[in-house]
């Protein structure tokens, strides 16, 4: 199994909503990553999660609270959420060889509309 | 800080010719470089990677070259199919586990 999975593919929520967006790996990789996109930009990137610890939070605000309950499966928990957080939310997974070289395989997204 | 990429530009080709897709980096210490391609609808795929002791790498009908002295990367599609027409993007290893992609470059291949 070669791909990184994600759901819901789509998802409206209004701003006093407590929703989750679910990834998945089964290719034994140990560093997990959500990553933002807006429309016609690129990918900018939110947390880190290295054999299951946060290793990077990208000064994101506490209104996203990532997860990860063990190292095929990362979370992003959802609450008070914006208009402009409106995005593409993409998970990816990578080795995390220390000192390798680390390719990130990325979800297809979970596209979020906040009203 | 530190920025990757230049504005968003459209290349546009004919099926057939090759294609050139640029990208600059202001991270003299990246060490690590790779393309991604990412259609419509979906997420970023990986296409080619290069190591900073690298001038130049091939793969199946692409070609990544990069010019540590402009600090310059560009992408080589040979050959462009309809196939080809997405968003490319460059992206630099900053530090470990950090990507930090650019702006990207739309490539329209008309047949």
């Amino acid at each position: 199994d070669t791909e990184v999975t994600q759901t819901p593919k789509h998802l409206v929520m209004g701003m006093t909503n407590k929703k989750s967006l679910k990834c998945e790996q089964h290719m034994g990789h140990r560093a997990m990553y959500w990553y933002k996109q807006k429309a016609k930009k690129p990918p900018e990137l939110m947390f880190v999660y290295s054999y299951e610890k946060l290793s990077i939070n990208e000064s994101v605000p506490s209104r996203f609270s990532p997860e990860c309950p063990n190292s095929s499966l990362l979370n992003l928990h959802l609450h008070a959420l914006q208009p402009e957080d409106s995005a593409l939310y993409l998970c990816a997974s990578s080795q995390d060889l220390a000192g390798g070289i680390n390719e990130q395989f990325f979800g297809p997204g979970t596209r979020l509309t906040v009203l | 800080g530190e920025s990757v990429g230049l504005h968003l530009p459209t290349l546009s080709v004919q099926e057939g010719d090759n294609s050139i897709i640029n990208c600059a980096y202001s991270n003299s210490a990246s060490d690590y470089f790779i393309w991604y391609k990412q259609e419509s609808g979906k997420g970023p795929q990986f296409i080619i990677d290069i190591r900073s002791n690298m001038d130049k790498r091939q793969g199946q009908r692409v070609t990544v070259l990069l010019n540590k002295t402009v600090k310059h990367l560009s992408l080589q599609i040979a050959a462009t199919q309809p196939g080809d027409s997405a968003v490319y993007f460059c992206a630099e290893n900053q530090s470990f586990q950090k990507l930090v992609f650019g702006t990207g470059t739309r490539l329209l291949v008309s047949p």
